[in-house]
């Protein structure tokens, strides 16, 4: 299965503030996903990234506030803009590897605190 | 009602138990059955995946999927304190992955 890795693991931001997350995958990949997990909840899906086209936001998400690049198969970015507390959450990203569309595999996280 | 119910324990169990998780799940068009285990300050890692119906046996894990009653199962057999973690359901038909809450489990030696 595909590595992922994620930058930064953690991070404590300040209210207003914005934060890039990176996700680099050690294979190249179509579909990445970002998603957040709010603490005693299930993970819920911010948006697809596929390469070459804009992200598709879920009901709930928009652009401005969850910036998304996807500038080649093996990387994406999720921004997190003008963070208030609520954004407190860990972000994760997963990829479809390469010819299957059935399961995704997960990175490790980032731990984002805003104070 | 949700897409998909989990029952998010906590399960605590003593080691060489056999425990039992499961899935609810309303929407029939779910064919992607997977489980997920998330340890503490770690992404989900993919456990057990089965595609439609039927049973799938990894070690001492099985998973089960009744499509006719929407009922997922994870069965660990003699369970390890190392299998203390959070285990998540996830299914998919075409569209996205839908996950439940995730069930914590805590083995005790």
């Amino acid at each position: 299965s595909a590595v992922i890795s994620q930058k930064p693991s953690r991070d404590i931001c300040q209210r207003g503030t914005s934060l890039t997350i990176q996700c680099q995958v050690d294979s190249q990949v179509t579909m990445m996903f970002w998603y957040r997990q709010q603490p005693g909840q299930s993970l819920t899906l911010i948006a697809t990234a596929n390469q070459g086209s804009e992200a598709t936001y879920e009901s709930g998400f928009v652009i401005d506030k969850f910036p998304i690049s996807r500038p080649n198969l093996t990387f994406s970015t999720l921004t997190v803009s003008n963070m208030s507390p609520e954004d407190s959450s860990i972000y994760l990203c997963s990829v479809e590897e390469r010819g299957r569309t059935d399961t995704q595999y997960f990175g490790p996280g980032t731990r984002l605190t805003v104070l | 009602q949700k897409e998909v119910e989990q029952d998010p324990g906590p399960l605590s169990v003593p080691e060489g138990a056999i425990v039992s998780l499961n899935c609810t799940y309303s929407n029939s068009a779910f064919q992607y059955f997977m489980w997920y285990r998330q340890y503490s300050r770690k992404g989900p890692e993919l456990l057990m995946y089965t595609y439609s119906s039927g049973n799938k046996e990894d070690g001492r894990f099985t998973a089960q999927v009744d499509k006719s009653s929407k009922y997922i199962s994870l069965f660990i057999r003699d369970s390890q304190p190392s299998d203390s973690a959070t285990y998540l359901c996830a299914m998919k038909d075409t569209d996205k992955l839908i996950f439940g809450t995730g069930t914590r489990l805590q083995v005790f030696p």
